[in-house]
């Protein structure tokens, strides 16, 4: 069965340090990988997606970046963070059979703290 | 792109009571339709999906609508318990890699 892992699950930051959320997933492959993020109360905004190893396409302007260096791997960063950087960052998943997408499911998410 | 409308925002009721929550959605591509239970502090969890090639679908206590003339599908609880009091988000999106759009939320109550 699928898997997906995030870590860590907790990050308290200063503002203006580096950041470095990963997310990984078992089970499965050339899944469709996603990041969001929750502000206390509120929806789910997506920050990025990924099709395939290399593949990223960002859906808001922020001082965050995201990689996908292997197929089940995708990791969010940022050179400096921000106090609204503060939110559960959560990365889901999306597996493909041929050209059609299947049910996404989201991962135990990074509460992330900024100072 | 896809706009997805949630509605209400908030929404209590007596424990035993039915719930229903509204979405509706712009982009007639759009032929998936999953809805998402978040408790405090943990991660949204699949309860119900529905494809457009069907109008309804049930799994015990849990229903889903849907109306693709009309652009809007529903949840519907029955018998609430406490334990239903949570975050529930709707979504909507097609079969290629766009990603899923979702409704904004609503926090249900259920009161014993």
């Amino acid at each position: 069965s699928q898997t997906i892992h995030q870590w860590p699950a907790t990050l308290v930051q200063p503002v203006g340090s580096p950041l470095s959320l990963e997310c990984t997933v078992e089970g499965t492959s050339n899944p469709n990988l996603y990041w969001y993020r929750q502000a206390a109360g509120r929806g789910l905004q997506l920050l990025f997606y990924s099709v395939g190893i290399g593949q990223i396409s960002s859906e808001v302007p922020q001082n965050l970046s995201a990689s996908r260096p292997q197929d089940r791997q995708f990791i969010l960063s940022s050179k400096k963070l921000l106090l609204s950087d503060s939110g559960f960052y959560l990365c889901a998943w999306r597996g493909r059979r041929g050209r059609f997408q299947e049910t996404q499911y989201f991962g135990p998410g990074t509460r992330l703290l900024v100072l | 792109g896809e706009n997805v409308e949630q509605h209400p925002s908030t929404l209590s009721v007596q424990e035993g009571d039915s719930a229903v929550i509204k979405c509706t959605y712009s982009d007639s591509a759009s032929n998936y339709f999953p809805w998402y239970k978040q408790e405090l502090g943990k991660r949204p969890q699949l309860i119900i999906d529905i494809r457009s090639n069907v109008g309804e679908k049930k799994d015990q206590r849990i229903a889903v609508t849907l109306n693709k003339t009309a652009k809007h599908f529903s949840l519907h609880i029955t018998e609430t318990q406490p334990e239903d009091s949570a975050v529930y988000f709707c979504a909507a999106g097609d079969s290629g890699n766009t990603p899923l759009v979702f409704g904004k939320g609503t926090r249900l109550s259920v009161i014993a």
